[in-house]
């Protein structure tokens, strides 16, 4: 069935390095790749997205790449602050016939050591 | 904010006890969610509504039932609660718009413990 995997499942990285998250997804017909960022008691909070006619998105410290050949999408953010710390979500979707479904990455725990 | 509203915020009751958790929105989107987190598992769809009386089945609808008998609320029942069924419960709204890329934004969640 359709599915995304998302890697890694925790990230710690040093305050000011950059991070990377990766997703794949499964269905070639997904045409749209939303990323959300959690914090602790909270709803996901949508960051940062790409359509599939578009290979890359960038948006201050964030970006987000898109390989439709490979399948995958990554999430990027450079200078990392504390305040980056959370859990980030990939998703896939494609919008046909009104229906509108959404596959979700099972999450990235990122910490950003100060 | 989406104007997404969800009730109640927290919640503890019983095995075998119905509950029923409410999502209210103030934008008049057609398409709602349900969706429920748990560790290793990510948001995993329970039931969506495209429309007043329109609902459908989503990959772990077991156990759930909803209804929607007007565009700004999305009521979802546990007929009989189990423990299986602690979880963090999130409403969402499809961003109204046009072709691929609408986008899903989510409410601040719905803690529901059964014991």
């Amino acid at each position: 069935g359709e599915n995304v995997e998302q890697h890694p499942s925790t990230l710690s990285v040093q305050e000011g390095d950059s991070a990377v998250i990766k997703c794949t997804y499964s269905d070639s017909a997904s045409n749209y790749f939303p990323w959300y960022k959690q914090e602790l008691g909270k709803g996901p909070q949508l960051i940062i997205d790409i359509r599939s006619n578009v290979g890359e998105k960038k948006d201050q410290r964030i970006a987000v790449t898109l390989n439709k050949t490979a399948k995958h999408f990554s999430l990027h953010i450079t200078e990392t602050q504390p305040e980056d710390s959370a859990v980030y979500f990939c998703a896939a979707s494609k919008g046909t016939s009104g229906t509108y479904k959404y596959i979700f990455g099972t999450g990235t725990r990122l910490k950003v050591l100060a | 904010d989406a104007g997404i509203t969800q009730s109640p915020r927290h919640k503890v009751t019983e095995t075998g006890t119905p509950v029923t958790l409410r999502c209210h929105q103030t934008e008049n989107h057609r398409y709602m969610y349900w969706y429920r987190q748990d560790p290793g598992h990510g948001l995993r769809l329970i039931h969506y509504s495209y429309g007043v009386k329109d609902t459908d089945k989503g990959e772990v609808s077991d156990g759930y039932s909803v209804s929607r008998s007007k565009t700004e609320d999305f009521l979802l029942t546990l007929e009989s609660a189990t423990s299986s069924q602690t979880s963090v419960y999130f409403c969402a709204i499809l961003s109204s718009g046009q072709g691929p890329g609408n986008t899903i934004y989510f409410g601040e969640g719905s803690w529901l413990t059964v014991v």
